[in-house]
């Protein structure tokens, strides 16, 4: 079964600060899609980024950089220099990969309510 | 870019009453549509999984005789919330797959319902 643990339920920091949400996730597919949303107060999820599992690499996106290691079942998202506006609810989330049953369903972890603080 | 959009985005309706969701592709074709409920400070719950053309595919717990879904074309699927109750009250957010292939999906702007 898959799954996804964000075991960080509230974060808040002082503004400038640097800030990592954990994410650990669980699959018995080989091929598989890791997400991470960012949902602010109005609702609507903002896609922040999607890594296959065959791409460790870690990625770097301005203020914004995710650490995947396979080993530990982790995909990791730190925000450099936080601002407030950076203030919302983030979701990491896993997919099986497509094809033409009814895959690709998203399953969220809990959520992470991150508070920046001016 | 690909944009699924959801109608209504704010809906208030009476206990006992049945309210509509519908979800939209605007831009291609969605054979798979996904609906997820989430309730104030939780997570997104997958409701169903939405095939165009066939019957929607339940997730444990969800009622299919509470939440008709529907998926008649490839760009509308539709949730129906039957004899809605105050519990029903929540954040109601679809999703689409593009294409058959791949793993693009696109979720839409969701819907507040709050049942009185």
């Amino acid at each position: 079964a898959q799954k996804v643990t964000q075991a960080q339920t509230e974060i808040s920091v002082v503004e400038k600060e640097d800030v990592t949400l954990d994410c650990v996730y669980e699959t018995r597919d080989t091929t598989y899609y890791l997400f991470w949303y960012k949902q602010p107060p109005s609702g609507e999820l903002v896609f922040l980024i999607r890594r296959n599992s065959f791409d460790e690499q870690n990625e770097i996106s301005g203020r914004y950089s995710w650490n995947f290691q396979k080993s530990t079942s982790s995909f990791n998202f730190t925000i450099t220099a936080s601002q407030v506006v950076d203030s919302a609810v983030y979701f990491c989330a896993l997919s099986e990969a497509s094809g033409y049953s009814s895959a690709s369903k998203i399953i969220f972890g809990s959520g992470t309510r991150l508070s920046i603080r001016p | 870019g690909a944009v699924v959009s959801q109608h209504p985005s704010w809906v208030i309706c009476k206990s006992g009453t049945s309210v509509k969701i519908e979800c939209r592709s605007l831009d291609f074709q969605a054979t798979t549509m996904f609906w997820y409920r989430q309730f104030p400070k939780q997570s997104l719950m997958l409701m169903a999984t939405s095939n165009e053309g066939s019957k929607a595919t339940y997730e444990q717990g969800v009622e299919k005789d509470k939440f008709l879904i529907n998926h008649a074309s490839l760009t509308l699927s539709t949730l129906t919330v039957t004899s809605a109750h105050p519990e029903d009250s929540s954040f109601y957010i679809c999703s689409a797959r593009a294409g058959q292939s791949g793993n693009t999906i696109y979720f839409g702007e969701g819907s507040w319902l709050t049942v009185v």
